[in-house]
């Protein structure tokens, strides 16, 4: 059980070139989540999805795209990337309300994305 | 922006002392939860407390909620070097859907 699983750990890009993250989570969990960290910032929430199919955005979704074509997979693609998107982002996942509502959320272990 | 907030944003102490950390959120909320995150790491999960619940402990931690004030603290007592982290409090919103964490506390515990 391997629990939630980011690809890549690191990664350089350029400015406008493109490049998608995938996280991975084996826990049959049907939410799922995109953050970004940023120092003194805390966690933002980019995009999430609450079922296999379902996207929906958060706080800061501007520059991001996702899919959720699988219930274990969330991808989160950045079709041209910019030095603001600079940034540690962290994948998490979830059971979802029909738990009980009672959610804490599982983390994967961060992809450091640095765009010159 | 969403974000609540947390106070001190940085806390330094000796082996053995309490460490609290108090946070603020914005809207009505189902539960608050507190993570911790080791530098370099991802968050790991350490406490929930429900909307409808004043007080919690689990181990050496203690978290209070005040719904009225839209505040909750976070105590760790009788701190160890290996609790040097961040801790984030996030408010899970009455939708269940989203959490919205705070900006964090750096906390080093000084043998």
């Amino acid at each position: 059980n391997a629990g939630v699983t980011q690809t890549p750990k690191f990664r350089v890009l350029k400015t406008g070139q493109s490049m998608t993250l995938l996280c991975a989570q084996d826990m049959n969990h049907e939410y799922m989540y995109w953050y970004r960290q940023d120092p003194g910032m805390g966690l933002r929430l980019i995009h999430y999805s609450v079922g296999e199919g379902t996207t929906a955005k958060g706080e800061v979704p501007d520059g991001y795209n996702v899919s959720r074509l699988k219930k274990q997979n969330f991808l989160l693609g950045l079709e041209s990337a910019a030095p603001s998107q600079t940034s540690v982002y962290f994948c998490a996942s979830t059971h979802g309300a029909r738990a009980g509502g009672a959610e804490t959320q599982y983390f994967g272990p961060g992809t450091r994305l640095l765009v010159l | 922006s969403q974000q609540g907030e947390e106070d001190p944003q940085a806390l330094s102490i000796q082996e053995g002392e309490n460490a609290t950390m108090n946070c603020s959120y914005k809207t009505s909320i189902n539960n608050l939860q507190w993570y911790r995150q080791n530098s370099g790491r991802g968050l790991v999960h350490l406490i929930l407390i429900r909307s409808n619940e004043r007080e919690k402990h689990s181990g050496r931690l203690r978290v209070t909620l005040d719904t009225s004030k839209k505040s909750s603290s976070l105590l760790i007592t009788a701190s160890r070097a290996a609790d040097t982290a961040s801790y984030f409090c996030a408010s899970m919103n009455t939708g269940f859907q989203k959490l919205v964490f705070g900006t964090g506390t750096r906390l080093l515990v000084s043998p």
